[in-house]
């Protein structure tokens, strides 16, 4: 695909339920990032898979997270039990390659709201 | 650790006035340094990088490695330059994480 690309772009759900957010990532690349991007904080590093091995998930702020990426591409990430706190923009990005110069390309976001 | 640093959360300048964006990291390594700009309603996109010291849009960034710094610049700000800005590392030392500041909210102001 042209970029990275991330559904849905929008995300209501009831506090409890569970989600699942998708990234598609750029064809060829082999370093996949999640972040969280809410108001006031930056940007917060969820998880990161990198070919086949085990991914780094320093990031992940609880045991309701979690996230797969299957064949070496595709990427979801699942949130249990969902919380008000939440809420925020999902972030995915995927690079070429690790390490050296080569920058993050990032997808639209999803937004999730918990209600 | 490593850690990115931007203390402006809001900045505001005047049309045709310099501006500069301040970023300080801290790194043990060699560090490979980002800037990100986000216009409203956009993805997150590469604005510039350390290494090919280029000027994008009018924006150049240097990296002092004394002041552990990577300032972003530019001498006349435009009104389309109103966005929020994110410094990056990435840290090719560990695990190849890439730590992203807390970013800056810059508006321009006609």
């Amino acid at each position: 695909g042209a970029g990275v690309s991330q559904s849905p772009s929008n995300k209501v759900t009831e506090k409890g339920k569970d989600v699942e957010l998708r990234c598609d990532p750029i064809s060829g690349h082999t370093a996949l990032y999640w972040y969280r991007q809410s108001l006031g904080q930056g940007l917060e590093f969820l998880i990161y898979f990198q070919g086949n091995s085990a991914p780094d998930k320093s990031g992940l702020p609880s045991d309701r997270f979690s996230a797969e990426r299957t064949g070496g591409s595709v990427s979801t990430l699942t949130i249990q039990r969902t919380q008000q706190e939440d809420s925020a923009v999902y972030l995915c990005a995927s690079r070429p390659r690790t390490g050296g110069n080569s920058p993050l390309h990032f997808g639209n976001g999803t937004r999730l709201t918990v209600t | 650790a490593q850690r990115v640093t931007q203390p402006e959360k809001l900045l505001s300048v005047f049309k045709g006035a310099p501006v500069e964006l301040k970023c300080n990291y801290s790194y043990s390594g060699s560090p490979e340094l980002f800037w990100y700009v986000q216009y409203s309603r956009q993805r997150l996109q590469l604005l510039l990088r350390h290494i090919s010291r280029e000027s994008i849009k009018g924006f150049t960034a240097d990296l002092n490695k004394g002041e552990t710094s990577f300032h972003l610049k530019k001498p006349f700000a435009q009104e389309e330059d109103s966005a929020m800005y994110y410094c990056a590392l990435s840290a090719t030392n560990t695990g190849n994480q890439f730590y992203f500041g807390t970013g800056t909210s810059l508006t321009v102001i006609p």
